[in-house]
């Protein structure tokens, strides 16, 4: 089985202040983690993924992850927060298992970014 | 390439009544996904297609819902009868192919049942 948990619901920052939202996860086999944004009224977008390779993954608008194994964590940064970042964040992890679960996201609970001018 | 196109994007019901979705994936992509997003919720897998194959709908409450692919491309999804607790977004998805990481997501259909 698999889950993801998202640390916190709600996130404030300043823009230009760093940001940083939280996802731990668990799985029985070695997952790819995804990091999905949501803009009010638009369709989930890939931010970035893991995928095995760098443990150290960049995305779009300057956003950036890094997958520490030992800690079952793979945190979203950004240096600084723009007004246009303000949205929700997915942590996804999925397992190449086989079976069923073969290409299967599960989704974390979501935190919702706020940018203060 | 074009998006994912999901119809209609809001839709308000009495409960006990039904309702369909459709969804329209990227040309050439095998696999369509349909999640259920409850608000203050992620999204939730309902079921995934391979072309116009059922790969898992484990979490498909079957008594009520039912979805198709007839022809491997477009899908629907129906809910008949709707509950109130049936109210969400429901969301489509394609990717290239099973297994294949990256899914490409619609903008939606809020369902709302009152």
């Amino acid at each position: 089985a698999q889950s993801v948990t998202q640390l916190d619901s709600h996130v404030s920052v300043s823009e230009g202040t760093p940001v940083l939202l939280r996802c731990n996860y668990s799985s029985s086999y070695s997952p790819s983690l995804f990091w999905y944004v949501q803009h009010p009224n638009k369709g989930l977008q890939l931010l970035l993924k893991y995928t095995s390779a760098a443990t150290l993954v960049k995305g779009i608008n300057g956003f950036e992850a890094e997958f520490k194994k030992s800690e079952t964590s793979f945190h979203l940064t950004k240096p600084s927060a723009h007004m246009s970042d303000a949205a929700e964040y997915f942590c996804v992890v999925s397992v190449n298992a086989g079976g069923t679960s073969y290409g299967k996201l599960t989704f974390g609970q979501g935190t919702i970014l706020t940018v203060h001018p | 390439e074009a998006g994912v196109a999901q119809s209609p994007r809001y839709k308000i019901i009495e409960k006990r009544q039904s309702v369909a979705f459709w969804c329209n994936p990227i040309s050439g992509h095998a696999t369509l996904y349909w999640y259920q997003q409850i608000l203050g919720q992620g999204p939730k897998l309902l079921i995934q297609f391979q072309n116009n194959g059922v790969v898992d709908d484990s979490q498909l409450p079957k008594d009520r819902f039912s979805a198709e692919r007839l022809k491997g491309v477009d899908s629907t999804l129906k809910i008949q009868p709707a509950k109130l607790e049936d109210s969400a977004v429901y969301l489509c998805a394609a990717g290239r192919d099973r297994g294949s990481y990256e899914q490409y997501f619609g903008p939606g259909t809020r369902l709302t049942v009152t």
